[in-house]
């Protein structure tokens, strides 16, 4: 295995539409992890799940936001009716889960969104 | 709730010399575990290192160690004998009842030369 991978890496869309993003998590973690980073600022959390279940949302995860982890394994994050202000970088991570010695989190590459 | 600071947007380090980076941190619960990573211009986070708040040593994996001073709520990180490739963003980050992360605003090194 070799880590969590995230795809496209790059998206460049037109304002007004849906993208959806994917991330393979670390096959034995049983959480996953979405954040979103902007410019010169640290991640932030968006939501996470525990196997299949969606267990936090942050508030930042508007209504046009929605993450699916089916199965447990990959999970994906949409976005619809895209807007200018949710240009940055996508972050998926991924973890064992809770408990000591388990919550480090292994993130993948990203995907950089780019709204026009 | 949890807050992470970083109070060096930027710092410049001649190579092979140590480093030092802040990072302050908030939190009411009494189990927590504090991060550092990594963010080449590539954009991976990588991680380097993480303390729990009940172990009694500060971390340490090779060249990096983490100044650990519950007192003070600070988890500075330490680069020893600095390398060109240890430019990046580094960021500091907490997570409380082993859930998601809160990450402070990073501070970006340059390794001189």
């Amino acid at each position: 295995d070799t880590g969590v991978s995230q795809d496209p890496r790059h998206k460049i869309t037109k304002r007004g539409q849906n993208v959806t993003f994917r991330c393979d998590p670390i096959s034995e973690h049983n959480r996953l992890y979405w954040y979103r980073q902007t410019l010169g600022q640290g991640p932030e959390f968006l939501t996470y799940f525990q196997n299949e279940a969606q267990l936090e949302k942050s508030r930042l995860l508007s209504d046009r936001f929605s993450a699916e982890r089916p199965k447990g394994s990959f999970s994906t994050l949409e976005i619809q009716r895209t807007e200018q202000g949710d240009s940055a970088m996508y972050l998926c991570a991924s973890s064992r889960g809770p408990g000591r010695g388990n919550t480090e989190a292994f993130f993948g590459q990203g995907t950089r969104l780019t709204v026009v | 709730a949890q807050k992470i600071t970083q109070t060096q947007p930027g710092m410049f380090v001649q190579e092979k010399e140590a480093v030092t980076l802040d990072c302050t941190y908030d939190t009411s619960d009494p189990s927590y575990g504090l991060f550092w990573y990594k963010q080449p211009s590539s954009g991976e986070m990588i991680f380097l290192i993480y303390q729990g708040s009940y172990d009694q040593q500060n971390a340490t994996e090779g060249r990096y160690s983490l100044n650990f001073q519950k007192a003070r709520k600070s988890a500075n990180l330490v680069i020893s004998a600095s390398q060109l490739g240890d430019s990046a963003m580094y960021f500091c980050a907490m997570d409380a009842a082993g859930n998601k992360l809160t990450f402070g605003g990073g501070t970006r090194v340059l390794v001189k030369p």
